[in-house]
C-alpha cells in the first residue's frame, strides 16, 4: 500500500527565516509526486509535480525537490502570505489508476 | 477558466437523512475525482471517473454511497442513509487528462447529527 509521510506537522518560522518540509514516501511505481497549498476553508491548490529523482520546481519563494525515497519544498525568505498547509501526494502504480494519495499535510506559520 | 465548483458548501443532516453533493469539473477535463478528509486524517481517494464511466472506485466506503456522472459534465456523490462516521469534508477534483494534475474544488463540508 502506498504510504506519504509529512514532517514536521507543524513549523513556525519567522518573516525571513528560510526552512524546508520533508515528505517521505513509499509507493510501487511512482509516476509523479504532487505538492499543493491549502488555506483554511478552501481546497487544495496545486503547486508543482515532480516526475523523477533529482528533478527540481521553483515558483518564487518555493523549490521542490525529489528523491528516490524523499521530497523536499524549500521555503526562502518566507513572508507571511505563505502561512498555510501544504500538501504532498504521489500517483503511483501503472494503467489507468490515476488516485492521489496524500500525507497528512504540514502547517506553516510565519510570523511577521 | 472557471475552477472545479461545489455544492452546497456546508450540510448539516441528521443520521438517517440521504445528502446529496454536487461537483461541476473545469470545462474539457474527462476526468473527474472524489476525496473525503475526516478530522485529522489525510484526504483520502473515493473514486474517479473517466468520461461518465467509473474508472476506479476502490475508494468508496460501502454501499451507502452511490456516485454518478451523468453525460460527463457534472457529478453527484449521494449519501443514503447518512451515518455518523460520514462527516468530513468532501472534495472533488478534475484534469483534463490522468497524467496532468488535479485541481481541487473547496469542498463540503457535510455534518451528520
Amino acid at each position: 500500500e502506498d504510504q506519504v509521510t509529512q514532517s514536521p506537522e507543524a513549523l513556525r518560522l519567522q518573516e525571513g527565516e528560510s526552512s524546508s518540509l520533508n515528505c517521505s514516501y513509499t509507493v510501487s511505481g511512482l509516476r509523479g509526486l504532487f505538492w499543493y497549498r491549502q488555506d483554511p476553508g478552501k481546497g487544495p491548490e496545486f503547486l508543482f509535480t515532480l516526475y523523477s529523482a533529482g528533478e527540481e520546481k521553483e515558483k518564487e519563494r518555493l523549490k521542490a525537490t525529489l528523491t528516490k525515497k524523499e521530497s523536499f519544498l524549500h521555503i526562502t525568505a518566507p513572508k507571511p502570505e505563505d502561512s498555510a498547509t501544504y500538501l504532498c501526494a504521489v500517483q503511483a502504480g501503472a494503467g489507468a489508476n490515476s488516485k492521489l494519495t496524500f500525507g497528512k499535510g504540514i502547517t506553516l506559520s510565519v510570523r511577521p | 477558466e472557471a475552477g472545479v465548483t461545489q455544492f452546497p458548501s456546508h450540510s448539516v443532516i441528521e443520521k438517517g437523512q440521504t445528502v446529496t453533493l454536487r461537483c461541476d469539473p473545469i470545462s474539457g477535463h474527462d476526468n473527474l475525482y472524489w476525496y473525503r478528509r475526516v478530522m485529522g486524517k489525510e484526504i483520502k481517494f473515493l473514486l474517479h471517473f473517466v468520461k461518465e464511466s467509473k474508472q476506479d472506485e476502490s475508494g468508496m466506503p460501502n454501499n451507502r454511497f452511490l456516485a454518478e456522472r451523468t453525460g460527463g459534465t457534472y457529478s453527484t456523490l449521494k449519501v443514503q442513509p447518512a451515518e455518523l462516521e460520514d462527516s468530513g469534508v468532501y472534495f472533488c477534483a478534475s484534469s483534463r487528462s490522468s497524467n496532468q494534475p488535479q485541481h481541487f474544488g473547496d469542498g463540503t463540508r457535510l455534518s451528520i447529527l
